[in-house]
């Protein structure tokens, strides 16, 4: 059975730092690009970053670029969300998301952990 | 950034009824469009990819169709495990992005 866990959120102050992890099982986690999902409150969702299977691409949501570093070590079968310059905007509960790819293009999130809630509060 | 509209946001609708939704691009996006469901508390579930691919597991009941800027989800003859809210996602090019999502209510 495939299982993603994410775990690391909590409560910080603006300006403050984060790091999620999300741990992953059931599945050969190196051979897929993964991702994380937001999603505030009562709204929709929002994708935050990618990873490629090898780590050699990574792609960021705008808003984020410069502030959030996603990373994966497939050796643990985890996939990481370093978060710094936190702002209330980024309160969300955070999915760690799985992104296989079929040939040249891909499916969208096929599989969700059940998420990991930040929020960025005085 | 490509924007995403879904309509309508929310939707009331009886078991048994043909539902659609639709979501409109702001680009081009050849079909490179996802459909998920969310229920309360819970995370997405993907539903369809590449704009009319139903995802392994699925119910039948569920298609959807488009190309382009205009893509729908057609729900045929709702069943009370589908009231949830539904949300589109292109994949066409970074950033990702997602409708703002349609809530399937009870009549």
């Amino acid at each position: 059975e495939v299982q993603l866990v994410e775990s690391g959120g909590g409560l910080v102050q603006p300006g403050g730092s984060l790091r999620l992890s999300c741990a992953a099982s059931g599945f050969d986690f190196s051979n897929y690009w993964m991702s994380w999902v937001r999603q505030a409150p009562g709204k929709g969702l929002e994708w935050v970053a990618n990873v490629k299977k090898d780590g050699s691409e990574v792609n960021y949501l705008d808003s984020v670029k410069g502030r959030f570093t996603i990373s994966r070590d497939d050796a643990r079968n985890s996939l990481y969300l370093q978060m710094s310059s936190l702002r209330a905007e980024d309160t969300a509960l955070y999915y760690c998301a799985r992104n296989p790819r079929m040939g040249s293009f891909f499916k969208g999130f096929d599989q969700w952990g059940q998420g990991t809630l930040v929020t960025v509060s005085s | 950034d490509i924007q995403m509209t879904q309509s309508p946001s929310t939707l009331s609708a009886s078991v048994g009824d043909r539902v659609t939704i639709t979501c409109r691009a702001s680009q081009r996006i050849s079909s490179w469009l996802a459909w998920y469901q969310q229920k309360p508390g819970k995370a997405p579930k993907l539903l369809i990819y590449r704009a009319s691919t139903l995802e392994s597991g699925v119910p039948s009941r569920f298609s959807g169709s488009g190309s382009g800027t205009e893509f729908t989800l057609t729900i045929n003859s709702l069943q009370p495990d589908d009231f949830a809210t539904y949300y589109c996602q292109q994949y066409n090019s970074y950033s990702w992005t997602f409708g703002q999502g349609t809530k399937v209510e009870i009549k």
